[in-house]
């Protein structure tokens, strides 16, 4: 069964700062997709970033990057030049393996609270 | 960019009646979408899956009995909790996969009550 575990439940960095949120996970897989989604207030799921397994490369969304290290499982976010509207919660998301039939099934880590203070 | 509509937002209903979410993609078809329900500061929690043309799936302990799914078309699927009571008050938000790609989009969720 695949897990993902994030061990931070809360995380505060400061405005213009860098904060980095963890995530481990689990899978048996080689190929597949892994996930940062953002919470913010209003609850709408938004996408942050998209890392493929099979890329050695670590994904970047402007301020945001990923280290992503497919032996350790891990798959840390990084947030660069921190604004307030960044503040959320934070899920990181494994889909299942790349074709599976049970692709899609969204597996979520138990999310992180990012606070951000001007 | 793709998006999923959630109805209502927000609903207050009394215990033991009926209520029912719908979920649709405005601008996709999704032969697939798929129901979680959560719980105030904590992760989502997968409940079904809505399949166009046949029967949801449920994940284990999930009362297939309370939780009716029906995915009447390829744009729509919608969730009846019967008999509501208190303990079923959560937020309850549908995703579907966007073809050819794979991220889910996410509905607004819809928050919902029991009196």
């Amino acid at each position: 069964a695949q897990t993902v575990t994030q061990s931070q439940p809360e995380m505060s960095v400061q405005e213009a700062e860098t904060v980095t949120l963890s995530c481990t996970y689990d899978t048996s897989e080689s190929d597949y997709y892994l996930f940062w989604y953002k919470q913010p207030p209003s609850r709408q799921m938004i996408l942050v970033i998209r890392q493929e397994a099979y890329k050695q490369q670590n994904a970047t969304e402007n301020r945001f990057s990923v280290n992503f290290q497919k032996a350790a499982k891990s798959f840390s976010l990084k947030i660069s030049d921190s604004q307030l509207g960044d503040a959320a919660m934070y899920f990181c998301a494994y889909p299942g393996n790349a074709g599976g039939t049970s692709y899609g099934k969204l597996t979520f880590g138990q999310g992180t609270i990012l606070t951000v203070h001007p | 960019g793709a998006v999923v509509s959630q109805h209502p937002s927000w609903v207050i209903c009394k215990s033991g009646t009926s209520v029912k979410i719908e979920c649709r993609s405005l601008d996709f078809q999704a032969t697939t979408m798929f129901w979680y329900r959560q719980f105030p500061k904590q992760s989502l929690m997968l409940m079904a899956t809505s399949n166009e043309g046949s029967k949801a799936t449920y994940e284990q302990g999930v009362e297939k009995d309370k939780f009716l799914i029906n995915h009447a078309s390829l744009t729509l699927s919608t969730l009846t909790v019967t008999s509501a009571h208190p303990e079923d008050s959560s937020f309850y938000i549908c995703s579907a996969p966007g073809q050819g790609t794979y991220e889910q989009y996410f509905g607004p969720g819809t928050r919902l009550t029991v009196t």
